[in-house]
């Protein structure tokens, strides 16, 4: 069965820095797309990073030089380095799968974990 | 940036009725279309992709048509389970959603 577990997330002064991780179970992260999404209370979604199984990163301009994405094959999990934090990154952050060679669709999402921006 | 509408931005149905959904592109995504359900509190879950193609396991009263620009999602008979937000997507380039469709019960 296929599972993502996100956790890491939290309250967090603006400018701070939090890392988020984001677990697999099921399938290999390194086989396939993964994905941070966001959405803001009461928002809609917004997507915010991709790592591909070759390596390529991208991210949404709204968060391109303060975030970095990341995968650890050992432990099968893919990470979300978040620094320069301010209020408009409050959000519920979404770990999610691209299957390969998909195009960016999401199939699978995890649970989500909160990340509060505020003094 | 492709820009996704969603309309209505809320839609009222009685159970047992039909409920039709639609999403525009701001410029052809081809069939790069997807749709998603999503609970209170729980994430998004996929239901169609590729404009039409049902996701696994989802119930056959779910259907996607359109491609281009212009798109919709129709629930043919609206169970209680069925209320709740549904965002379009493409994936022609870098991801975008629409704002969202609720649909609650009338």
């Amino acid at each position: 069965e296929v599972q993502l577990v996100e956790s890491g997330g939290g309250l967090i002064q603006p400018g701070g820095s939090l890392r988020l991780s984001c677990t697999a179970s099921g399938f290999t992260v390194s086989s396939n797309y993964m994905n941070w999404v966001r959405q803001a209370p009461g928002k809609g979604l917004e997507w915010v990073s991709i790592i591909y199984s070759g390596g390529s990163i991208y991210y949404a301009d709204s968060v391109k030089g303060r975030f970095t994405i990341s995968r650890d094959n050992s432990k099968n999990t893919v990470y979300l380095q978040m620094n320069s934090l301010r209020a408009e990154d409050t959000a519920v952050y979404y770990c999610a799968r691209t299957p390969y060679g998909s195009g960016n669709l999401f199939d699978y999402w995890g649970q989500g974990t909160l990340v509060t921006v505020s003094s | 940036e492709i820009v996704m509408t969603q309309s209505p931005a809320t839609l009222s149905v009685s159970p047992g009725e039909r409920a039709t959904l639609s999403c525009r592109a701001s410029q052809s995504v081809s069939s790069h279309l997807a749709w998603y359900q999503q609970k209170p509190g729980q994430a998004p879950r996929l239901l169609i992709y590729g404009a039409s193609t049902k996701a696994t396991g989802i119930p056959a009263r779910f259907s996607g048509s359109g491609s281009g620009t212009e798109f919709t999602l129709t629930i043919s008979s609206l169970q209680s389970e069925d209320f709740a937000v549904y965002y379009c997507q493409q994936y022609n380039s870098w991801p975008s959603f629409g704002g969202g469709t609720k649909v609650e019960i009338k």
